[in-house]
């Protein structure tokens, strides 16, 4: 158990919807991040907060985005889904924002868009 | 980001050794390895990191290449478990932060 909890395990939706994903990151962990897996592109890294401001951004769309709220929760939302949203989204959280530390990762939501 | 090469997939036995090699000849002054792995269907999960000298912890050892252009992840004894994807990554922290860059890894099989 990493101590990272995702919620939902599983989202299935039809294009054109929006979805919000959740992730509580470990305890005392200040650093969240999100990543895609999808078939084709692997593992993915979308987005950067660190203490409820936004750190790095990687290849996240224009649909989507993030936040992370004062209890260092994190939301992902993602808007205008199309099939290819279709992935594994992985919240991982570390310590600090920057440096070495370990990430722990969820468990991951499955979006399926039908 | 220094790219790293791994082979697509290894083959053990339970209760052996395992070896899992990674090459990153561009690696820079400043580049940490990393390894992750991933189990089915359960997030990235980390394993172990070095700069320069070998390392130890209770999941597996590093061993890295005196002119760091390589490195290798030691499983001393494979369990049934210790099936996963298993991912050598670069970060360089003054230049990418705290992202990981993720790439094809190698698929360990560990045979009963």
């Amino acid at each position: 158990d990493s101590g990272v909890t995702q919620t939902p395990k599983h989202l299935i939706t039809a294009t054109g919807q929006r979805v919000t994903l959740r992730c509580s990151p470990r305890s005392g962990d200040l650093s969240v991040y999100w990543y895609q897996q999808s078939l084709d592109q692997g593992l993915q890294f979308l987005i950067q907060y660190y203490n409820g401001e936004e750190r790095a951004k990687g290849n996240i769309l224009e649909r989507f985005s993030a936040q992370q709220f004062p209890d260092l929760h994190s939301e992902l939302n993602l808007s205008s889904l199309e099939l290819g949203d279709s992935a594994l989204y992985f919240c991982a959280s570390s310590v600090g924002g920057q440096g070495n530390q370990p990430q722990h990762f969820g468990d991951g939501t499955r979006l399926s868009i039908l | 980001d220094a790219k790293t090469t791994q082979p697509n997939s290894m083959e053990s036995n339970e209760e052996e050794p395992v070896h899992l090699p990674c090459n990153h000849s561009t690696i820079s002054g400043t580049d940490y390895i990393h390894w992750y792995r991933q189990l089915p269907s359960q997030g990235p999960e980390y394993v172990i990191h070095g700069l320069t000298s070998n390392v130890n912890n209770r999941m597996a050892s590093l061993a890295i290449a005196e002119d760091r252009k390589s490195s290798t992840l030691i499983l001393h004894r494979a369990t049934l478990r210790d099936a996963a994807v298993y991912y050598c990554i670069l970060r360089d922290v003054i230049t990418s932060g705290s992202r990981l860059t993720f790439g094809e890894g190698t698929q360990l099989t560990v045979n009963p």
